[in-house]
């Protein structure tokens, strides 16, 4: 049964770099599927903030885009996202997740979702 | 501001039946783009409810149900269980800007 679970600080300073790792487990991230990145802020709705196919090709939030980095390291079956210059709004748990091709090439819906890990950004 | 917009609240008494709407635009779900949804527990992940519109996964009671029609969607629930109250969100693809999955504000869900 594939399995994703995040890792990471879970406390950062305004104006650092979040990084995060999305551990797969039980599925070769190199054999298919867009991975992507999803976080909630608390007591807010989710917000997609970008997501890599296995080929490494990426695909961002057009409001997160110049912030946010997102690579895969298929040797360890894992994918990462960085983002820049945090703020307190950036408060919020992170979320990694596997998508599944819908109808078309561009309709995907994550039907793996890990935990979630807690990113608090506060000076 | 969600891209697609849900009512914040819903509510319903055990056994009845009630209906989740989300609203799209026709760079969302009017271009055709499927609609999936999710629903989150209190203080869990969230966990795919019904995806390509209409579509169940595995272990996924048939009391859920979805639809499309023109640029918007529905989650229904009949035979409503006190384990269904939780936060239901639905999501699409936008081709609008350079394009993006989205999502709807989401939906909380009290069984009265």
């Amino acid at each position: 049964q594939v399995q994703v679970q995040e890792s990471g600080p879970g406390l950062l300073k305004p104006s650092e770099t979040l990084s995060l790792k999305c551990t797969v487990s039980a599925y070769p991230l190199s054999s298919g599927f867009y991975w992507g990145w999803i976080r909630q802020a608390p007591g807010k709705g989710l917000e997609w903030i970008g997501s890599i196919y296995h080929s490494g090709s990426t695909f961002y939030n057009p409001s997160l885009k110049s912030r946010v980095t997102i690579s895969v390291d298929t040797s360890k079956n894992q994918f990462s996202l960085k983002l820049s210059s945090v703020t307190a709004a950036d408060t919020a748990v992170y979320y990694c997740a596997r998508q599944i091709v819908g109808t078309s090439g561009l309709d995907y819906y994550m039907d793996v979702w890990g935990k979630g890990t807690t990113v608090t950004v506060s000076s | 501001q969600s891209v697609l917009t849900q009512p914040p609240s819903v509510s319903g008494a055990p056994g009845q039946r009630v209906t989740i709407s989300c609203t799209g635009s026709s760079s969302n779900i009017g271009a055709g783009y499927d609609v999936n949804w999710y629903q989150q527990l209190p203080g869990t992940a969230p966990k795919l409810l019904i995806y390509v519109n209409n579509n169940r996964p595995s272990g996924v009671p048939d009391r859920f149900s979805g639809s499309r029609s023109g640029t918007s969607a529905s989650l229904a629930i009949t035979g409503l269980q006190a384990e269904d109250e939780a936060d239901y969100y639905c999501q699409s693809y936008d081709s609008s800007l350079s394009g993006s999955w989205v999502f709807g504000g989401g939906t909380k869900l009290t069984v009265l």
